[in-house]
């Protein structure tokens, strides 16, 4: 029973590359989320889907999309890396507003 | 808008009570808490709806004062389990997403 697997575990990047960050559940859940979280800051939430083909804007969405093309994954999207983007980055999911499940993170360094 | 956790960190030796609080200038419909220990991610503790229902988890409770938009964490005869950051996530009516506080830590010494 995997629940909510995130991949990579851990990047670096140099500014101005790209990269996808995956997440997959498992559990058929129709909410998901990405957050970031930076010293201090809390968990700051990025975009999320509540349903397969559908996408929304969080607190912090600029320099980052993403798609939700298949129920079970959620992808998170950086088009040019920059160094404010150094974070870890956790994935969530859950039926609705209820419980949230969350990955366990991806380290995300960008030089 | 963030709600505001108070205190930002607490220091407690085994066996002794804490209290986290969690505030929001918003109307809530209902307030989450989570645990994250150092490395890891976020897990569930309980969530309160409206109501003013205090909800209980071994020796950890919650209660939320929809008037006041207030939501407290109870902690009682603490172990050393129960170090880490704690988050409130609040969810106002009909929204689809919930804001986290920054956290509060708590550290429990032997």
């Amino acid at each position: 029973n995997a629940g909510v697997t995130q991949t990579p575990k851990f990047r670096v990047l140099k500014t101005g590359q790209s990269m996808t960050l995956l997440c997959a559940q498992d559990m058929n859940h129709e909410y998901m989320y990405w957050y970031r979280q930076d010293p201090g800051m809390g968990l700051r939430l990025i975009h999320y889907s509540v349903g397969e083909g559908t996408t929304a804007k969080g607190e912090v969405p600029d320099g980052y999309n993403v798609s939700r093309l298949k129920k079970q994954n959620f992808l998170l999207g950086l088009e040019s890396a920059a160094p404010s983007q150094t974070s870890v980055y956790f994935c969530a999911s859950s039926y609705s507003t209820t419980v949230q499940y969350f990955g366990a993170g991806t380290r995300l360094s960008v030089l | 808008q963030q709600p505001v956790q108070s205190p930002q960190a607490v220091i407690l030796r085994e066996g002794e009570d804490a209290v986290i609080n969690c505030s929001s200038s918003k109307a809530l419909y209902s307030v989450h808490w989570y645990r994250q220990k150092h490395g890891e991610a976020p897990v569930f503790l309980m969530i309160l709806l409206k109501g003013g229902e205090q909800k209980g988890h071994e020796k950890i409770s919650a209660s939320f004062n929809e008037k006041k938009q207030q939501s407290s964490l109870y902690l009682t005869a603490s172990q050393l389990s129960y170090s880490g950051t704690y988050f409130c996530g609040t969810e106002q009516g009909g929204s689809e997403k919930l804001v986290f506080g920054k956290g509060t830590k708590l550290t429990v010494n032997p």
